[in-house]
């Protein structure tokens, strides 16, 4: 079975810094997605990035953007120019490419933006 | 747009006490799941749901059941409800076109059912 780890229970950031939140995962197969969620204070789960295991290069989506290591099974979100809209739990959930696996998610990094 | 509706929003059982959480959608997706949300734990999926007509068990299945009679809607129920069963559900969809990796893998979230049982 695929398991995701967030190793980082919490972190802070001070506004405009960039923070990285990390993420590893255990699978056995050579196919998959990655993503990262957002879930703010309201509660609301909202898709914040995607990577797919063929694609080398890394995805970006403004602000945020991953780094992919796929020998490591790696997968680390960046977030630079930190606002205080980016306050949230994040997690890290992973798709396998077989079947009709659905998504498991990460225990969750809970990121406090300071002003 | 209407999106993933969950009702209710909030409920508060006795132990032993049975409910159902609805969950429908308006996108015409074909996946359906129920997560559950605990402090620490993240996630969970409890059942999904692939198609009408189709159940499939998740992590944590016990004391669950559910049901998708119909594409847009899946039912989680609580026969006997426990104390351990106090969470936040979340229900979601997504399309799923593998073949064609369309949007592949992105939920649709609920706003979450708050259930607290004494």
């Amino acid at each position: 079975a695929q398991t995701v780890t967030q190793s980082q229970p919490e972190m802070s950031v001070q506004e405009a810094e960039t923070v990285t939140l990390s993420c590893t995962y255990d699978t056995s197969e050579n196919n998959y997605y990655l993503f990262w969620y957002k879930q703010p204070p309201s509660r609301q789960m909202i898709l914040v990035i995607r990577q797919e295991a063929y694609k080398q290069q890394n995805a970006t989506e403004n602000r945020f953007s991953v780094n992919f290591q796929k020998a490591a099974k790696s997968f680390s979100l960046k977030i630079s120019d930190s606002q205080l809209g980016d306050t949230a739990m994040y997690f890290c959930a992973f798709m396998g490419d077989s079947g009709n696996t659905p998504l498991v998610f990460g225990k969750g990094t809970r990121l406090s933006v300071i002003a | 747009n209407a999106g993933v509706t969950q009702t209710p929003k909030f409920r508060v059982l006795k132990t032993g006490q049975s409910m159902t959480l609805l969950c429908a959608q308006d996108m015409n997706h074909e996946y359906m799941y129920w997560y559950r949300q605990d402090p620490g734990m993240g996630l969970r999926l409890i059942h999904y749901s692939v198609g009408e007509g189709t159940t499939a068990k998740g992590e944590v299945p016990d004391g669950y059941n559910v049901s998708r009679l119909k594409k847009q809607n899946f039912l989680l129920g609580l026969e006997s409800a426990a104390p351990s069963q106090t969470s936040v559900y979340f229900c979601a969809s997504s399309y799923e076109d593998r073949g064609r990796w369309i949007r592949a893998g992105e939920l649709f979230f609920g706003e979450g059912s708050r259930l607290t049982v004494l």
